[in-house]
C-alpha cells in the first residue's frame, strides 16, 4: 500500500530517557513534516525537510533532533525525554503542493 | 496567539442534513486554506482546500466556502452521513514561503457526529 508509515504506534517510557520515532513514505513525496498533537488537541509543526534538506524549524528543543536519511525517511530523536513531551506525533510528506499526507501517529508516554 | 480559530469544539447532526462547520483566521497573509478530517487513533486525512482567489470549492458532497474579507471560511458537507463523524481540521497557508516551504497553520477541530 502506498502510505505514510511511521514505527512504533506506541511508546512508553520513562523520564531522562532517549528514544525514535521512525517516519517512511511510499508516496515519492520530496518533503516531509513531523508534528507535534499535545493534550490540548492543538496540531503544531515542528520540522519539515525538503530533499533531506532542513527548511522548517520551529521553536522545538534541542532535545529534538529530526534525521533525514533519504527522501523518503524522517525520523525523530528525542533525548533526555519529559513528561512534558508526552502527545501523539504525526510525521506527513506532500509534493510541491500544499496537500499533506499524514501517518497514523505515534502516541508517547513519558512516565 | 491562535490564527486559525475553530470555535465549536463539537457538532452533532442528523443524517442526512447539512453539516456546517466553521473556521476563522486572524492573518490576512493566509493564501491557502484546507480541511482535513480525522477519525481516532488515525492522522489527519485531507479533504478539500481553497484558494484565496476562489470563493467556493466543491467535491462531490463537501463545498468550502472562503469569505476574505470577514476572513472566514466554511465547509458544507451535504448531505451528512454517520461515516462523516470525525474531527475536522481547517489549517492555513500563509503567503510567506514558496511551494514546499509553506507551514499549514491548524485550527484545534470541531468534532462532528451525525446520527443516525
Amino acid at each position: 500500500d502506498t502510505a505514510v508509515s511511521q514505527t512504533p504506534k506506541y511508546l512508553v517510557t520513562q523520564m531522562g530517557n532517549d528514544k525514535s520515532i521512525k517516519c517512511e513514505q511510499n508516496l515519492g513525496h520530496d518533503t516531509m513534516y513531523w508534528y507535534k498533537q499535545d493534550s490540548k488537541k492543538f496540531l503544531k509543526i515542528m520540522f519539515s525537510y525538503n530533499n533531506k534538506e532542513l527548511i522548517i524549524n520551529e521553536t522545538v528543543p534541542n532535545r529534538f533532533s529530526p534525521k533525514s536519511p533519504d527522501k523518503a525517511h524522517l525520523n525523530l530523536h528525542i533525548n533526555s525525554l519529559e513528561l512534558g513531551d508526552s502527545a501523539v506525533y504525526f510525521c506527513a510528506s506532500s509534493h510541491s503542493r500544499n496537500e499533506q499526507f499524514f501517518g497514523p501517529g505515534t502516541r508517547l508516554t513519558v512516565l | 496567539d491562535q490564527q486559525v480559530k475553530q470555535n465549536s469544539p463539537s457538532l452533532s447532526v442528523q443524517e442526512g442534513r447539512i453539516s456546517i462547520l466553521n473556521c476563522d483566521y486572524t492573518n490576512s497573509m493566509f493564501d491557502y486554506f484546507l480541511w482535513y478530517k480525522k477519525y481516532p487513533a488515525e492522522g489527519p486525512t485531507f479533504l478539500i482546500s481553497i484558494s484565496s482567489i476562489k470563493d467556493k470549492n466543491e467535491d462531490g458532497r463537501f463545498t468550502v466556502f472562503l469569505n476574505k474579507s470577514a476572513k472566514h471560511l466554511s465547509l458544507h458537507i451535504v448531505p451528512s452521513q454517520p461515516g462523516d463523524s470525525a474531527v475536522y481540521f481547517c489549517a492555513a497557508s500563509p503567503l510567506s514561503g514558496a511551494g514546499n516551504n509553506r507551514k499549514l497553520i491548524w485550527g484545534l477541530g470541531t468534532s462532528l457526529a451525525v446520527n443516525p
